[in-house]
């Protein structure tokens, strides 16, 4: 059973960088069918997709978000993880991460994790 | 970037009524759509892949159509756990984009 669970602190400060690693279970990140990406739903709003990175490495961003993302893997543990810098109020949200098949939507999501920007 | 326009973005129904949700690409994005569910405080639930393939588990009653620029996620008999909000996704290209959701309520 593919589970994927994320991790990281609740609040973070304006101005400063916004890091959550993501755990992934039953499956490998470094499988070349899979995307493994992030996607955040700010209170009472709608979804969006962050980005996501391949097995080689590649990543794909939201081009209103690219300046200040990095996605990246750690696969001796099987983790990768979502790094935002530069963060504001605008950026709380509920972050989830999610596995994408290759030419498919995700299928597999985290439990999300709320994350506050606030001083 | 692809535009995914949702509609309505909000309505009332009833329970045993047919419920129709639409989502319209601003280019063609042939079958690359996806519809999920998510319930409050909920994480999203995929209901229907490939524009019309019935995620395993998801009740019949669900279903999905279209190609193109146009897609409809239809509940052929709203049922009251289906009280929700759906999400349509595009997956063709980079950045995915989302539909800004439809609220169903009672």
């Amino acid at each position: 059973q593919v589970q994927l669970q994320e991790s990281g602190p609740g609040l973070v400060k304006p101005s400063e960088t916004l890091s959550l690693t993501c755990t992934v279970s039953g499956a490998s990140i470094t499988s070349s069918y899979y995307y493994w990406g992030w996607i955040r739903q700010p209170p009472g709003k709608g979804l969006e997709w962050i980005g996501n990175m391949f097995y080689s490495g590649k990543t794909y961003y939201k081009p209103s978000l690219e300046s200040r993302v990095t996605i990246s893997a750690d696969t001796s543990k099987n983790q990768f993880s979502l790094k935002l810098n530069s963060v504001t109020a605008a950026d709380t949200a509920v972050y989830y991460c999610a596995r994408r098949p290759s030419g498919h939507s995700p299928d597999y999501w985290g439990q999300g994790i709320l994350v506050t920007v606030s001083s | 970037d692809i535009q995914m326009t949702q509609s309505p973005s909000a309505m009332s129904a009833s329970v045993g009524d047919r419920v129709t949700i639409t989502c319209r690409a601003n280019q063609d994005i042939n079958n690359y759509l996806a519809w999920f569910q998510q319930k409050p405080g909920k994480v999203p639930e995929r209901l229907i892949y490939a524009s019309s393939s019935l995620q395993s588990g998801v009740p019949s009653r669900f279903s999905g159509s279209g190609s193109g620029t146009e897609f409809t996620l239809t509940i052929s008999s709203l049922q009251p756990e289906d009280f929700a909000t759906y999400y349509c996704l595009q997956h063709i290209s980079s950045p995915l984009t989302f539909g800004g959701g439809t609220k169903v309520e009672i």
